[in-house]
C-alpha cells in the first residue's frame, strides 16, 4: 500500500495561491492520485484526480512529477470558503476499498 | 439531481438501543461504503459493498452490521448502542471498484450515545 504524507496544517491569505504537497514514495505503477476536500460536519468531496503530469479542472490543478513520488494540489486565489481539510489518496485501479486510506489530511486555514 | 442521502443528520440515543442509519443514492452506483470519523481524526472504512447481497468488513473493527438488498440502499445497524459508538458515520458510493473512480459522500450522521 502506498502510504501518503502531507503537512498537518497550512495557513494562507485570501487571494493567494496555495500549494499542498503530498509524498507517496512507494507509489505503484497502477496507482492513481486523488484529492478530496472536507468541510466540518460534511463528507469529503472529490476535487481532482491524476496519474501523471498535470491535470486542471475548474477548481484546482494537480501537478505530478515524472517519478510520481509526490503530487501537489494547487488552489488558485483561495477564499475564506476554501478553509477545509484536504486529503491525498493513492490507490490502484480495480483495487479493494481497503487500499484507499484517507490519512490525517492537511488543515488549510484561509485568513482574511 | 443524482446524489447520496443520509438520515438522520443527527441522532442522540440511549445506551442499549437498536439504531439503523440510512444511506441511499440515486446514481445507480454498484459500490457503496461506510466510514467512521471522530472529530478532527481520520476516516476509517468499516463496511463496503460491491453490489447487491455483497458486503465486506473494512479495516476498522466495528460492532455494526450492514445489508445490501437493493442497489440504491445501504443501511448500517447497531444492535445495542454504546457510548463508544459515538462518532460521525459517513456513507459513500462509487461507479466502479478502484482508485480511478471518485467517491461521492453523503453529509454524514453524527451519532451520540448517552
Amino acid at each position: 500500500l502506498a502510504k501518503t504524507t502531507q503537512p498537518i496544517s497550512m495557513d494562507s491569505y485570501e487571494g493567494q495561491e496555495v500549494n499542498i504537497t503530498c509524498s507517496h514514495n512507494n507509489i505503484a505503477t497502477n496507482d492513481y492520485i486523488t484529492w478530496y476536500q472536507q468541510f466540518p460536519s460534511q463528507g469529503p468531496r472529490f476535487i481532482i484526480q491524476g496519474y501523471k503530469t498535470k491535470v486542471t479542472n475548474e477548481v484546482a490543478s494537480l501537478f505530478i512529477p515524472a517519478d510520481r513520488k509526490s503530487s501537489t494540489l494547487s488552489l488558485p486565489r483561495v477564499s475564506l470558503s476554501d478553509t477545509a481539510v484536504y486529503y491525498c489518496l493513492v490507490g490502484t485501479s480495480s483495487g479493494s476499498a481497503r487500499q484507499l486510506t484517507f490519512g490525517s489530511g492537511t488543515q488549510l486555514t484561509v485568513l482574511p | 439531481e443524482a446524489d447520496i442521502y443520509q438520515t438522520p443528520r443527527y441522532l442522540v440515543i440511549g445506551t442499549g438501543k437498536k439504531i439503523t442509519l440510512e444511506c441511499s443514492q440515486t446514481m445507480g452506483h454498484d459500490k457503496m461504503y461506510w466510514y467512521q470519523q471522530d472529530p478532527g481524526m481520520e476516516l476509517h472504512l468499516i463496511h463496503y459493498s460491491y453490489g447487491v447481497n455483497s458486503t465486506e468488513k473494512g479495516d476498522l473493527s466495528s460492532e455494526s452490521t450492514v445489508s445490501r438488498i437493493r442497489t440504491e440502499h445501504f443501511p448500517l445497524t447497531l444492535e445495542s448502542a454504546r457510548p463508544s459508538h459515538t462518532s460521525q458515520y459517513l456513507c459513500a458510493s462509487s461507479h466502479g471498484q478502484g482508485a480511478q473512480y471518485g467517491y461521492t459522500f453523503g453529509s454524514g450522521t453524527r451519532l451520540t450515545v448517552v
